[in-house]
């Protein structure tokens, strides 16, 4: 069985500030990583996909992959309240149509 | 831009209905996906398909089917509607293609109540 393991929070950090979420994963053979925002209400959307070990950046966020401790995770610098949202995490295997899903952690930026 | 776009945003239906619920995508994407997501249970696969007229299982198929007749269109069908299928309903696609190309592309969401 494959797991995708998540702190369903929720967490809170003030705006302006440096949030850490993050992912781990059983699968040794996962190979793909992603990243979604979904607002209360609404449907998953893709912010970072990542598929090397070390960092990626865009904008504000920063997606860390360490495939030999298998973690995964999402820095979000300058917190803004419009980053108050879950972020589920989704892993998959190489040669799979189907990822895995954490069940998100929950974020909220105060003012 | 990917667009995947859902029949209904909001849907009422009686204990015992037939319900459908369409799904259309306008990237050629091989994939398609079925969800349901429920508060503290996460996203949940109800069916998926890899191409026109397969289909495979997911872990929750009791209760539902599912049609793919065009490679755009994917349905759910809730055969007989009960009032533990009131959810919210996430269709997605994919592509096939290799790194972030198969990131999954969901859709708005039906949000489902049967009384």
């Amino acid at each position: 069985q494959k797991e995708v393991e998540q702190n369903s929070g929720p967490l809170s950090v003030p705006e302006g500030a440096i949030a850490s979420l993050n992912c781990t994963y059983s699968d040794r053979g996962s190979q793909s990583f992603f990243w979604y925002r979904q607002y209360s209400g609404k449907s998953p959307e893709l912010i970072m996909f990542i598929y090397s070990n070390g960092d990626k950046e865009d904008g504000r966020f920063t997606a860390q992959l360490n495939k030999a401790s298998q973690y995964v995770s999402l820095l979000i610098r300058d917190s803004q309240p419009s980053d108050s949202a879950t972020y589920l995490c989704a892993v998959k295997s190489g040669g799979s149509y189907i990822p895995t899903f954490g069940r998100g952690t929950s974020l909220i930026v105060h003012p | 831009d990917v667009k995947v776009t859902q029949s209904s945003r909001y849907l009422v239906k009686r204990t015992g209905e037939k319900v459908f619920l369409e799904c259309v995508q306008d990237m050629d994407h091989e994939n398609m996906f079925w969800y349901r997501q429920d508060p503290g249970l996460g996203l949940r696969l109800i069916y998926f398909s890899y191409d026109v007229k397969m289909k495979e299982k997911g872990d929750i198929p009791e209760g539902y089917s599912v049609s793919r007749e065009k490679k755009e269109r994917f349905s759910l069908i809730l055969e007989s509607a009960s009032t533990n299928q009131t959810s919210m309903y996430l269709c997605a696609s994919s592509s096939n293609a290799g790194g972030a190309r198969e990131t999954q592309y969901f859709g708005p969401g039906t949000r489902l109540l049967v009384l």
